[in-house]
């Protein structure tokens, strides 16, 4: 199984802060990444898919890069509606796997 | 608009079985494979298992491997989650989600709202 390691596992920021997210895959997985949003209660939505393609809808602030094993998420200037947590997730191969998330908190 | 909504879940004595139901609306069900993806209470997400647009593949995760089955009915659009020998460790949130294309490991871009299963005696 491919394991997917995100850092850090929570982060505090504040509103206008640059954000950097990272997730390793235990082996290369290509380009197959993708980056999820989930806030209390709710489903989680798809920000980015390929590594690095802006689900439609998704604000230009959000940013993916990496390929292979090193992967990041990057938020360009944190709004308040960015404070949840994120999952990568891999779409390479079965089983599938999240990573174990980042909650990006309130400075 | 796309509509995900799970039905069927609930508290479940260890050892039965449950199924769920996911109804689809507002795209076009049977060109898209689905998802479940699982939540347990205050931790992160776990893919469960995943089906082709057709119902002719399947994978499951090694820890529902076979206690769980996934189908659909395109007619009906509708996906299921058939869980048997339920233990406490598949106590979570059930989410059934879209995959964003036609290929087979797409990621979903769309989810359902959830439904909860708690397995106790």
């Amino acid at each position: 199984d491919i394991q997917m390691t995100q850092s850090p596992s929570s982060l505090s920021a504040s509103v206008g802060d640059r954000v950097t997210i990272t997730c390793r895959a235990s082996q290369t997985i290509s380009r197959y990444l993708n980056w999820y949003q989930q806030k209390p209660g709710k489903a989680p939505k798809l920000l980015i898919y390929a590594a690095s393609t802006l689900q439609s809808g998704v604000p230009s602030r959000f940013s993916g890069s990496g390929s292979g094993t090193d992967f990041t998420l990057t938020i360009s200037s944190l709004q308040p509606e960015d404070f949840a947590t994120y999952y990568c997730h891999q779409s390479y191969s079965t089983p599938l796997t999240f990573g174990g998330g980042t909650k990006v908190e309130i400075k | 608009q796309v509509q995900l909504v799970e039905s069927g879940g609930g508290v479940v004595q260890p050892g039965r079985s449950l199924r769920l139901s996911c109804a689809a609306s507002g795209f076009t069900f049977s060109i898209y494979g689905m998802h479940w993806v699982r939540q347990a209470p205050g931790k992160g997400l776990e893919w469960v298992t995943t089906i082709s647009y057709d119902g002719i593949h399947k994978d499951y995760a090694d820890s529902v491997k076979g206690r769980f089955t996934i189908s659909r009915d395109n007619s009906m659009n509708t996906l299921y989650l058939q869980m048997n020998s339920l233990r406490a460790e598949d106590t979570a949130v059930y989410y059934c989600a879209k995959k964003r294309n036609g290929t087979y490991l797409e990621p979903a871009d769309y989810w359902g709202q959830g439904i909860l299963v708690t397995v106790s005696s």
